[in-house]
């Protein structure tokens, strides 16, 4: 059974930094590429980054490049998002998914994140 | 970046039939834009229904379906069950599969 578990979340302040974590397990996580959504309360779908094998290729959306970082390890079955500079608008629920037979196939249950003062 | 298109709320009844539209601002939805369909109920995680514009995965029910209309994409479901009363979103790449834009989600009634 595919099972992607998120943490890291929590409580920060405008322009701090979390680091969030996704182990996996139940699928051989070297070969499948990862993404990173999230959903602020109340809202919709927003897709964060994706990463590619090894961790050679990386995307993120225009908000969020150059203040967070999509990684993995391999050896750990671990998926990361540094989040640093971080904004109130960050606030959100923090879901890992994978891709197999296209992106987002399996979800985790996400991590809240909330960035106030 | 790209806006993508959905209605915000729609009503089915049960047994009836129901089609969910997601359009992109840059113009017609293609398979060139590899249309994605989720479904999320009330405090749950976000699930695939389908990937590539029609394709599904083994946990899709049989009653959903996805295909273009009328130069959209477009979700159809066949045969509204009670359990089917969700949020609906979809999400397009319009940069070859590497960035995804989702859509505002369309909140499903089975009434």
């Amino acid at each position: 059974e595919v099972q992607l578990v998120e943490s890291g979340g929590g409580q920060v302040q405008p322009g701090g930094s979390l680091r969030l974590s996704c182990v996996a397990s139940g699928f051989t996580f070297s070969h499948s590429w990862m993404s990173w959504v999230r959903q602020a309360p109340g809202k919709g779908l927003e897709w964060v980054a994706n990463i590619r094998l090894d961790g050679r290729d990386r995307d993120y959306l225009d908000s969020v490049k150059g203040r967070f970082t999509i990684s993995r390890d391999d050896a750990k079955n671990s998926l990361y998002l540094q989040m640093n500079s971080l904004r109130v608008e960050d606030t959100a629920v923090y879901y890992c998914a994978r891709a197999a037979d296209g992106w987002f196939a399996d979800w985790g249950q996400g991590t809240l994140v909330t960035v106030s003062s | 970046q790209a806006v993508v298109t959905q209605e915000p709320s729609l009503t089915v009844s049960p047994g009836g039939t129901v089609t969910l539209t997601c359009g992109s601002s840059t113009g017609t939805v293609t398979s060139g834009h590899y249309p994605y369909w989720f479904q999320q109920r009330p405090g749950q995680a976000p699930r695939t229904l389908i990937y590539d514009t029609r394709n599904k995965h083994s946990w899709t029910p049989a009653r959903f379906s996805g295909s273009l209309l009328g130069g959209k994409a477009a979700l159809t479901l066949s045969g509204a069950q009670p359990e089917d009363e969700a949020d609906y979103y979809c999400c397009l790449s319009h940069s070859g599969a590497r960035d995804w834009v989702f859509g505002g989600g369309t909140k499903l009634t089975v009434l």
